[in-house]
């Protein structure tokens, strides 16, 4: 396995246009994170899964944001009607239930949007 | 309100030199991690730390958790160029901290010149 995979690297969009970012997580791993990063601020967390189950949403993740983990293996981030501030990186991350109590993170390169 | 400062922000050392970076909060966490991230990736983990006291050494890096399981330090003995990167610190909270996403820092962004 070779860790946490993400896609696109890079994504360029128009202002309202639409974006989708993919994450294939380790495949043992139970839980998968979503984070988003900008210029000179570490990771913040927009939302979490347990297996198919979303379990938490940031107050950050407005209602333009949805995240999706249907079968339990890959998850989905969608952008509706993007504007300039979700300019940022979207780093993925899974963790294993028996690491999961000290939380230790395995993250994916990350998916960087540029909005036009 | 940053739940995690880390300090400093910047800095930029010689090769050779030695160097601490804090990461401090008034919460308590379960446990504390760093991470190291250079440009264009993702975070990779160093060290986690759960108990408070715990000192934890990885070459020539140095991690310790405070007693009261607020705060960290990192302390990097004879730094290189290849220890360039921002320095994150991430803690988990809550009496199962596995239920509670890690809350970051905003890193330390360090540089070693040759």
């Amino acid at each position: 396995d070779t860790g946490v995979s993400q896609n696109p690297r890079h994504k360029i969009t128009k202002r309202g246009q639409n974006v989708t970012f993919r994450c294939d997580p380790i495949s043992e791993h139970n839980r998968l994170y979503w984070y988003r990063q900008t210029l000179g601020q570490g990771p913040e967390f927009l939302t979490y899964f347990q297996n198919e189950a979303q379990l938490e949403k940031s107050r950050l993740l407005s209602d333009r944001f949805s995240a999706e983990r249907p079968k339990g293996s890959f998850s989905t981030l969608e952008i509706q009607r993007t504007e300039q501030g979700d300019s940022a990186m979207y780093l993925c991350a899974s963790s294993r239930d028996w690491t999961v109590n000290t939380g230790e993170l395995f993250f994916g390169e990350g998916s960087r949007l540029t909005v036009l | 309100t940053q739940l995690l400062e880390q300090s400093p922000q910047f800095l930029s050392i010689q090769e050779g030199e030695n160097l601490t970076v804090y990461c401090n909060s008034s919460s308590v966490f379960s446990s504390l991690q760093w991470y190291r991230q250079e440009p264009g990736e993702g975070p990779v983990l160093l060290v986690t730390v759960v108990t408070g006291g715990e000192v934890k050494k990885l070459k020539r890096l140095t991690f310790q958790f405070g007693d009261a399981r607020k705060d960290s330090s990192l302390h990097i003995t004879a730094a290189q160029p290849g220890d360039t990167g921002l320095y994150l610190c991430a803690g988990a909270k809550g009496k199962d901290s596995g239920n509670t996403p890690l809350v970051f820092g905003k890193g330390t962004r360090l540089s070693v010149i040759a």
